[in-house]
């Protein structure tokens, strides 16, 4: 049962253009979500995050929305560029507890 | 140091041996936490402490598997009597708070556990 879905595997943009990547949830407990970045060989790097009582958050080329009432998130990267190329994993967490739920991950190519 | 750090890097066992995986969090972190990631998978939460108090192992697949953080800083996580399905990625996260504060989790690069 995954409660935490990104449907997306893989996307591919081209540079300078807007990257979109999508998070669905079901459990409605859910009150704080993170977007992480990964690189192959290395850790999750924390990218962004925000709390159910905000419905968006910027921090520089990165913005994430939040949709409570349709339990989705999305992480807008403008501009898109080569390096920003890696595996986006989006993660939730259930208000009271410390434990992040995480999706499958979306595999994002950025093209020179 | 400057990140979450663990070791090995990788460890390559025999069926039925113990291991001994280590996690050194971010310097001044309460929170320290253990994730398992398949391939093609996100991470999933195995425990996490607080402190030296270890507050959920909700995760913990079987009692084969258990974690201890006795001074507050480095944890070890141990896995007895290894199967082959314990092959994974083990990671370590640490944040700078612990329960109900929004801090983020901060991951180390993880130990590659290959049981053979």
């Amino acid at each position: 049962d995954q409660q935490v879905k990104q449907n997306s595997p893989s996307l591919s943009v081209q540079e300078g253009r807007i990257s979109i990547l999508n998070c669905d949830y079901t459990n409605s407990m859910f009150d704080y979500f993170l977007w992480y970045k990964k690189y192959p060989a290395e850790g999750p790097t924390f990218l962004i995050s925000i709390s159910s009582i905000k419905d968006k958050n910027e921090d520089g080329r990165f913005t994430v929305f939040l949709n409570k009432s349709a339990k989705h998130l999305s992480l807008h990267i403008v501009p898109s560029q080569p390096g920003d190329s890696a595996v986006y994993f989006c993660a939730a967490r259930r208000f009271g507890s410390e434990k992040l739920v995480f999706g499958k991950g979306t595999k994002l190519t950025v093209n020179p | 140091g400057a990140g979450v750090s663990q070791s090995p890097r990788y460890k390559v066992t025999k069926r039925g041996q113990d291991v001994a995986l280590r996690c050194d969090p971010i310097s001044g972190h309460v929170s320290l936490y253990w994730y398992r990631q398949a391939l093609g998978q996100g991470p999933e939460f195995l425990t996490y402490f607080n402190y030296e108090a270890q507050q959920d192992k909700s995760g913990l697949p079987n009692d084969r598997f258990s974690a201890e953080r006795p001074e507050g800083s480095i944890s070890t996580l141990t896995i007895q009597r290894t199967e082959q399905r314990d092959s994974a990625m083990y990671r370590c996260a640490s944040s700078a708070s612990g329960t109900g504060r929004n801090q983020p989790q901060h991951f180390g690069d993880g130990t590659r556990l290959s049981i053979l």
